[in-house]
């Protein structure tokens, strides 16, 4: 299964309301979870299940979606959301998006 | 405490081989499934293999099926890559995460700091 995020990359400003696309190229049902990663650091999960926040994660993150598109929201970035957002699936083998990194 | 803290990589010469390993400390290691995923230098992340919690199920992805051996010690709380064969492509830092379920939906809830592998001669 294939998964294709957009935008690869992104330049927002604090305060911005930032959207992440992801495309699965089949049905995933809500088998979608997202993570993010600081340089040099590892990945941290963020939404599980296309919509579930994890413990911990500012109410800030939301997802959606299901079956083939995806998205990812931060309603209001803070200093410390400047990083790399990767979807993954988990219908079938895993597999990651290509990432986006938001600047 | 959750912790995962991977060790044993190195530089290696292609055709080389190379053991990692990945101490868990801070939940039931014995209770859940882990995997590797690994991230080439500036690239995404791409799973590698995975293990049942009692070890009695494996799977890799095709990229290192036959080279790779995932494996655990669940009376060290200790889980295991053994790279064999390597390639330049198999350059990358290796994760370990741990696997976590709900409602049948699988995802990797904690990750350790990565271990760097680089394929060189």
């Amino acid at each position: 299964i294939q998964m294709t995020q957009s935008p690869s990359s992104l330049s927002a400003s604090l305060g911005d309301r930032v959207t992440i696309t992801c495309r699965a190229s089949q049905n995933i049902d809500n088998y979608l979870n997202w993570y993010q990663q600081k340089p040099g650091k590892a990945p941290k999960l963020l939404i599980f299940a296309a919509s579930s926040l994890q413990s911990g994660v500012p109410s800030r993150f939301s997802g959606s979606g299901s079956g083939t598109y995806f998205t990812l929201t931060i309603s209001s970035l803070q200093p410390e959301d400047f990083a790399a957002y990767f979807c993954q699936q988990s219908y079938g083998t895993w597999t990651f998006g290509q990432g986006t990194k938001v600047e | 405490e959750v912790q995962l803290v991977e060790s044993g990589g190195a530089l290696v010469q292609p055709g080389g081989s190379l053991r990692l390993s990945c101490a868990a400390s801070g939940f039931s290691f014995s209770n859940y499934a882990m995997s590797w995923v690994r991230q080439a230098p500036g690239k995404g992340l791409e799973w590698v293999a995975d293990i049942s919690a009692k070890a009695d199920s494996t799977f890799y992805a095709d990229s290192v099926e036959g080279r790779f051996t995932i494996s655990r010690d669940n009376s060290k709380n200790t889980l295991y890559l053994q790279m064999s064969n390597l390639r330049a492509e198999d350059t990358a830092v290796y994760f370990c995460a741990k696997q976590q379920r709900l409602d049948g939906i699988l995802y990797h809830d904690y990750w350790g700091q990565g271990t760097l592998v680089t394929g060189s001669s």
